[in-house]
């Protein structure tokens, strides 16, 4: 059965700072993946997918993730967090042979300080 | 980009009454949308697809006699919780491929459900 995997639950960095949150993946088929942001009480907002291609993927905000296949990783990264980034952030696998389900990771709650 | 909306956004209601959740796509068709619970503090979990015209396939574990759907037309999707009791509280978030078959899903902004 195919699994996401967000290991980090919090994650806490300084304003300025790079921030990389971590995703894993166990799935049978070729996947394609994404990142969302979820600020509270609100819906998803996509940061950026992946499909196929250059492994290195840029998104909105700045943001960068990469897909590894040999770490089974989709790692979501950013050179420099503003406060307003403080969010809870979900990664999402689907794949073509699961009617294109989305799988989502259990999320990382970003904190940024001042 | 598609646009994915939903209505309320938030309903208050007594435990007992039914509950109806609307799912739309307000600038494409969808014949398949997706319905997921998410808990407070938890991810998002899938809880049926909604498939125009036929049946609905839900998730192991959804009672689909509580959780009714209903997709009548090709932009619109309904959940209804029935006899929702406190433990039915959640955030209910739907979603819907631009195309059949398309990887990408545009979510609506969710409805928070609060029963008690």
């Amino acid at each position: 059965a195919q699994s996401v995997t967000q290991p980090d639950i919090h994650i806490t960095v300084s304003e300025g700072a790079s921030l990389e949150l971590r995703c894993n993946y166990s799935y049978g088929a070729t996947p394609y993946l994404f990142w969302y942001v979820q600020s509270p009480g609100q819906g998803l907002q996509l940061l950026l997918k992946y499909f196929s291609g250059d492994t290195l993927v840029q998104g909105i905000k700045g943001f960068e993730a990469e897909f590894k296949r040999s770490q089974s990783s989709f790692n979501l990264r950013k050179p420099s967090v503003h406060w307003s980034d403080a969010a809870e952030y979900f990664c999402a696998v689907g794949a073509n042979n699961a009617g294109n389900m989305l799988t989502f990771g259990g999320g990382t709650r970003l904190m940024v300080k001042p | 980009g598609a646009v994915v909306s939903q209505h309320p956004s938030r309903v208050i209601c007594k435990s007992g009454t039914s509950v109806k959740i609307e799912c739309r796509s307000l600038d494409f068709q969808a014949t398949t949308m997706f319905w997921y619970r998410q808990f407070p503090k938890q991810s998002l979990m899938l809880m049926a697809t909604s498939n125009e015209g036929s049946k609905a396939t839900y998730e192991q574990g959804v009672e689909k006699d509580k959780f009714l759907i209903n997709h009548a037309s090709l932009t619109l999707s309904t959940l209804t919780v029935t006899s929702a009791h406190p433990e039915d509280s959640s955030f209910y978030i739907c979603s819907a491929p631009l195309i059949a078959g398309g990887r990408e899903q545009f979510f609506g902004p969710g409805t928070r459900l609060t029963v008690l």
